[in-house]
């Protein structure tokens, strides 16, 4: 257990939907991360809050936002969801801003029909 | 940008014999090396990492150097076990970007 919670573990939703997935980091860390992890992209990097703030942007779509709220747990929203955003995401945390060390959630597996 | 290249699979091996991964890296600076591992059903989990050239991670009995030289850090594994099963990514991280790259993944299954 990496001590990084995400929920739901399953969501199944309809194209054109919006979607909120909720991770809570260990405790102490203050940088989440989230990944997208689907068959033909691979293991993709979306976006990292650092105690709040926007820190680092990888491969996220405009349709996805993320935040990090005072409590340091983090939501991920994906919205006008079309079949292709059908993956496993990830939430990851470390205790900085550098990732040298990331503990990874067991993720929430978004299934769009 | 920087970039993880590794060998992807899938690949069976018998138990008791010998795994070698390859990974290679393309990176500006001086990343720091991991390999994650990640068991059916669950998310990923560090394995091991290096952060500066000649440095050897271990762990499990895995064990990967990080070679400048060659810009690799291939996993090695003596003697596999069922329990091995799993799929194996490489990544860096950049501290100019402070973020992982992953290579795509290596799926390993292993049989009595």
């Amino acid at each position: 257990d990496s001590g990084v919670t995400q929920t739901p573990k399953h969501l199944i939703t309809a194209t054109g939907q919006r979607v909120t997935l909720r991770c809570s980091p260990r405790s102490g860390d203050l940088s989440v991360y989230w990944y997208q992890q689907s068959l033909d992209q691979g293991l993709q990097f979306l976006i990292q809050y650092y105690n709040g703030e926007e820190r680092a942007k990888g491969n996220i779509l405009e349709r996805f936002s993320a935040q990090q709220f005072p409590d340091l747990h983090s939501e991920l929203n994906l919205s006008s969801l079309e079949l292709g955003d059908s993956a496993l995401y990830f939430c990851a945390s470390s205790w900085d801003s550098r990732s040298y060390e990331q503990y990874f959630g067991p993720g929430t597996r978004l299934t769009v029909t | 940008g920087d970039s993880v290249t590794q060998m992807e699979g899938p690949v069976t091996l018998s138990e008791e014999a010998f795994l070698t991964i390859n990974c290679t890296y393309t990176a500006t600076g001086y990343p720091s090396l991991f390999w994650y591992v990640q068991y059916p059903g669950e998310g990923l989990q560090l394995l091991l990492k290096a952060t500066k050239a000649d440095d050897k991670g271990s762990n499990k009995g895995f064990e990967a150097t990080y070679r400048k030289e060659t810009t690799s850090f291939h996993l090695e594994k003596g003697s596999v076990q069922v329990s091995d099963s799993a799929v194996y990514f490489c990544a860096l991280s950049d501290a100019m970007s402070e973020k992982l790259v992953f290579g795509k993944g290596m799926k390993l299954t292993v049989n009595p």
